[in-house]
C-alpha cells in the first residue's frame, strides 16, 4: 500500500477556501485516491475519491497531479462543521489510515 | 436504513476477560473491516473480510479473532483482554464499484481494559 505524507495540522478562517495537500509518491497505477474525514468522537466519513481526473462533489473538490504522486482536497468555503481530521488514502480495497491532517477552522 | 451498527458503545473489561464486539450492516456490502484507534493516532486495520466465510489479517491482528458467517455480521473477539487493547474500535463495511470502494463506518466502541 502506498505511503502518504500529510501536514499534521492546518488552520483556516471560516468562509475561506482550504487546500489540504497529500503526497503519495508510491501510489500504484490502479489505486484510487480516497479522502475521508473524522469529526470529533465520530467514525470516519467519506469525502471524495478519484483516479486521474479532478473530481467535484457537494462536499469538496479533489485535484490530482498529472503524475498522481500528490493530490489536494479543496474545501471551497470552510465552516466550523468542517473542523476534523482529514485522511488521504490511496488504495484498492482496504483502507490504511495514516495520522491525517487536523483542520482547525477559526470563526 | 441503519447503516453500520456497533454494540456496545462503551465497555470496561478486566485484564484477562474475553468479550465480543458486535458489528452489523444492512447494506449488503461484501467487505467488512475492524479498526482500532488509539488516542491521537490514525485508525489501524485489525482484520477484514471480503465476503461470508472469508477473513484475513490487517496491520495489528494479534489478540483478536474474527469470523464472518453471514454477510450482515462481523464480530470481533478479544480472547484475553490486555490494557494495551484499550482503544476505540471502529467497524466498517464497503462495496466495490469499478475498482474502488466507499466505506461506511460505525460510531465506535470505546473499550477500557483495567
Amino acid at each position: 500500500d502506498a505511503k502518504t505524507t500529510q501536514p499534521n495540522s492546518m488552520e483556516s478562517n471560516e468562509e475561506e477556501p482550504v487546500h489540504l495537500p497529500c503526497n503519495h509518491s508510491t501510489i500504484s497505477g490502479t489505486d484510487y485516491i480516497h479522502w475521508y474525514r473524522q469529526l470529533p468522537s465520530q467514525g470516519p466519513e467519506y469525502v471524495i475519491h478519484g483516479l486521474t481526473s479532478n473530481v467535484n462533489n457537494r462536499m469538496a473538490s479533489l485535484a490530482i497531479a498529472e503524475d498522481r504522486k500528490s493530490s489536494t482536497l479543496i474545501l471551497h468555503r470552510a465552516t466550523l462543521r468542517d473542523a476534523a481530521v482529514y485522511y488521504c488514502i490511496p488504495t484498492g480495497n482496504q483502507f490504511y489510515f495514516g495520522t491525517g491532517t487536523s483542520l482547525t477552522v477559526i470563526p | 436504513n441503519a447503516g453500520v451498527t456497533q454494540t456496545p458503545k462503551f465497555q470496561v473489561l478486566k485484564t484477562g476477560q474475553s468479550m465480543t464486539l458486535q458489528c452489523a450492516q444492512d447494506m449488503n456490502h461484501e467487505y467488512m473491516s475492524w479498526y482500532r484507534q488509539d488516542p491521537g493516532m490514525g485508525l489501524r486495520l485489525i482484520h477484514y473480510s471480503v465476503g461470508a466465510g472469508i477473513t484475513d489479517q490487517g496491520e495489528v491482528p494479534n489478540g483478536y479473532n474474527v469470523s464472518r458467517s453471514t454477510t450482515e455480521d462481523f464480530p470481533l473477539r478479544l480472547l484475553s483482554a490486555a490494557p494495551s487493547q484499550t482503544s476505540v474500535y471502529f467497524c466498517a463495511s464497503s462495496y466495490q464499484d469499478r475498482g474502488t470502494t466507499e466505506a461506511f463506518f460505525g460510531q465506535g466502541t470505546r473499550l477500557t481494559v483495567v
